[in-house]
């Protein structure tokens, strides 16, 4: 049984470009939420999705949009990247009956210069 | 405004000691308090949960204990071994309304 995979894995941009992170849930999960995790914080919530649509958003600017597919793997995609953005980006997948219960994917070290 | 708070942010165990972590929470509306397990350079690996209305759960070598009138919640590591060795966060939601929230994390190593 796959658990959530992510990609890439490593990934180096630079200020103003754009990004796009890919996320394939665990099988069996419907939902899809990212997180961005700074070095030596905890992860902190972006957004959530659920039938191809946002369900819950964090404090995160516009900047930060994402998308679901039918077969529920997801985007996130960063617009006009800042130094800040760089972080580890986490996708965690879920099942609609039992949301709390979030498993993680290994992540994407994004690093923005 | 931090709605998890945890403490310590390092801890330093010896093997086979106790490792004890400790969070505190504001939102007594949060229903499931989940611990994860993070290893440099991997995503957070979800540990032990707990809800409400229980005041401890044990599972292995872990255990929450869990104390609703305070406000806190523990993770207690029992006979800790180096390959304990990592961060652990604290985490609560309120199922189906909020999303999970995050402790800063705590970075533990158990030396030999």
């Amino acid at each position: 049984d796959a658990g959530v995979t992510q990609s890439p894995t490593h990934l180096i941009k630079t200020r103003g470009q754009q990004v796009t992170l890919r996320c394939s849930p665990k099988s069996g999960h419907d939902t899809v939420s990212w997180y961005q995790q700074a070095l030596g914080q905890g992860p902190q919530f972006i957004f959530q999705y659920y039938e191809e649509e946002e369900r819950q958003r964090g404090n995160f600017p516009d900047r930060f949009s994402g998308h679901q597919f039918p077969n529920y793997s997801s985007e996130l995609n960063v617009n006009a990247l800042l130094l800040g953005d760089s972080a580890l980006y986490l996708c965690a997948s879920s099942s609609g009956t039992l949301e709390e219960t979030q498993y993680f994917g290994p992540g994407t070290r994004l690093l923005v210069l | 405004q931090q709605q998890v708070k945890q403490s310590p942010q390092s801890l330093i165990v010896q093997k086979g000691g106790i490792s004890i972590i400790n969070c505190a929470y504001e939102n007594t509306a949060f229903d499931y308090f989940p611990w994860y397990q993070q290893f440099p350079g991997k995503g957070p690996a979800l540990l032990i949960a707990i809800r409400p209305d229980v005041s401890e759960k044990k599972e292995g070598r872990f255990t929450i204990s869990f104390n609703k009138s305070a406000k806190q919640f523990s993770l207690h590591i029992m006979d800790s071994q180096p390959g304990d060795s990592a961060t652990y966060f604290c985490a609560a939601i309120v199922a189906g309304n909020t999303p999970l929230v995050f402790g800063k994390g705590t970075r533990l190593s158990v030396i030999a």
